[in-house]
């Protein structure tokens, strides 16, 4: 069965420093990766996605993530956060037979930046 | 254009009453998915229509839950005899296609508390 896991619950980060949030899945069929963000009582937003090709994947708001294979991890980096980075982050893995596109998410992280 | 929405925003119930969460998915997207997010098990796969069928139902947790789609448009989903382990955030998005590479758009959520 495929999954993921994002390693760290809470990130707590200085505004301007540099952060990962990390991400595992397991998959033994080709995976399509999404990073999404939620911000306070609202849903889901896409930051980026891996379908195939380069591996270093560059999305919205600074955000950039590597997909690798060999270690099946897709972390997710930005140089410098700003306060208003502060919410809840999404590793999710496309799965399904054909071409049913449901999600699998992990437990998420919340990056708490401080100023 | 506009997004997803869902309505209601907020649903209190009694434990026991039915209740019904609606979702509009944005114009032309075929494929429409219901989620769950609660605390204790993050968020959830429930079920997923390509048109108004349902090819995937998987993730509905009990013969209690049930969904419908109309149209091609407009979702319900209907929990009967609602318990206290119903409530959680209940997250619907759509797509314009059905594949695995598509991107998911989600609306913000009915936040459903059963006493």
């Amino acid at each position: 069965a495929q999954s993921v896991t994002q390693l760290d619950s809470q990130v707590p980060v200085f505004e301007e420093a540099p952060v990962e949030l990390r991400c595992n899945y397991s998959s033994s069929v080709s995976v399509y990766l999404f990073w999404y963000v939620q911000y306070p009582n609202q849903g889901l937003q896409l930051l980026l996605k891996y379908l195939s090709g380069s591996t270093l994947v560059k999305g919205i708001n600074g955000f950039e993530a590597e997909f690798n294979k060999s270690q099946t991890s897709f972390h997710l980096r930005k140089p410098s956060v700003h306060i208003s980075d502060t919410a809840e982050y999404f590793c999710a893995v496309s799965v399904g037979e054909g071409n049913t596109g449901k999600l699998i998410f992990g437990q998420g992280t919340t990056l708490q930046v401080k100023p | 254009g506009a997004g997803v929405s869902q309505s209601p925003s907020n649903k209190v119930t009694e434990k026991g009453k039915d209740v019904e969460l609606r979702c509009d998915p944005i114009s032309g997207h075929t494929a429409l998915y219901w989620y769950r997010q609660s605390l204790g098990q993050g968020l959830e796969f429930l079920i997923y229509f390509q048109g108004n069928s349902a090819p995937d139902k998987s993730g509905l947790p009990s013969d209690r839950f049930s969904a419908e789609r109309t149209g091609g448009s407009v979702s319900t989903l209907t929990i009967q005899r609602t318990q206290q382990e119903d409530s959680a955030v209940y997250l619907c998005a759509s797509s314009p296609g059905t594949s695995r590479l598509e991107t998911q758009y989600f609306g913000p959520g009915t936040r459903l508390l059963v006493l």
